[in-house]
């Protein structure tokens, strides 16, 4: 159980454009969920707190106009990299935390999505 | 002085030797601790997950976690070459929605 998929696992992409990444909770539901973001041989930085049907809570230093969150439903955040530039590279990573869990905070997270922008 | 501090190694074991992995931090209203493990270009898998001080067994991983030095432990026995990973710790306040704070990960090699 408690599986956490991502789509897409790899993309390239041009500067300028914009590219949506997908975060699924498949066996369980999630009313809060996570937006990570990694650099080689670095640890996962929090992007952004993302809760079903009202706005995502940004970490200082994030732009929440270049990095757009929506999180529709109880299985479902998505992140979408404005005008992406090539700083932009990097893994990211979503994580899902069980809203059955109580008070234990379990989060289990995505495979990663690998972003290049050229 | 970051939060969570983790000696990001690398650390080469031979198989089957004991693993220890360490983390330090210095919010002491932290309460859950946890463990991750990252393979290479894929997310964490969580590991272990305790609450407050004290030891939690599961197979051949032990977390320790000691609150009144602020340091927590991850220990594995019979290493395997399948252990190969980045060790992730990571921490947070309390339950609920409540962010994670993670360590840089050491990475480990275990040679067969």
């Amino acid at each position: 159980g408690a599986v956490v998929s991502q789509h897409p696992s790899w993309v390239i992409c041009k500067s300028g454009t914009s590219v949506k990444i997908e975060c699924r909770s498949l066996d369980f539901q999630a009313t809060t969920m996570f937006w990570y973001r990694q650099f080689p041989k670095q640890s996962l930085m929090l992007m952004a707190t993302s809760n079903e049907g009202s706005k995502a809570t940004y970490e200082q230093g994030v732009e929440k106009d270049k990095f757009l969150i929506n999180h529709a439903s109880l299985t479902l955040s998505t992140l979408t990299v404005t005008s992406a530039h090539p700083e932009d590279s990097s893994f990211y990573i979503c994580s899902a935390r069980d809203s059955l869990a109580g008070g234990r905070n379990t989060q289990y997270f995505g495979p990663g999505t690998r972003l290049t922008v050229l | 002085q970051k939060e969570v501090e983790q000696d990001p190694g690398p650390l080469s074991v031979p198989e089957g030797a004991i693993v220890s992995l360490n983390c330090t931090y210095s919010n002491s209203a932290f309460q859950y601790f946890m463990w991750y493990r990252q393979y290479s270009r894929k997310g964490p898998e969580l590991l272990m997950y305790t609450y407050s001080s004290g030891n939690k067994e599961d197979g051949r991983f032990t977390a320790q976690v000691d609150k009144s030095s602020k340091y927590i432990s991850l220990f594995i026995r019979d290493s395997q070459p399948s252990d190969s990973a980045t060790y992730l710790c990571a921490m947070t306040l309390q339950g609920g929605s409540e962010k994670l704070v993670f360590g840089k990960g050491t990475k480990l090699t275990v040679n067969p």
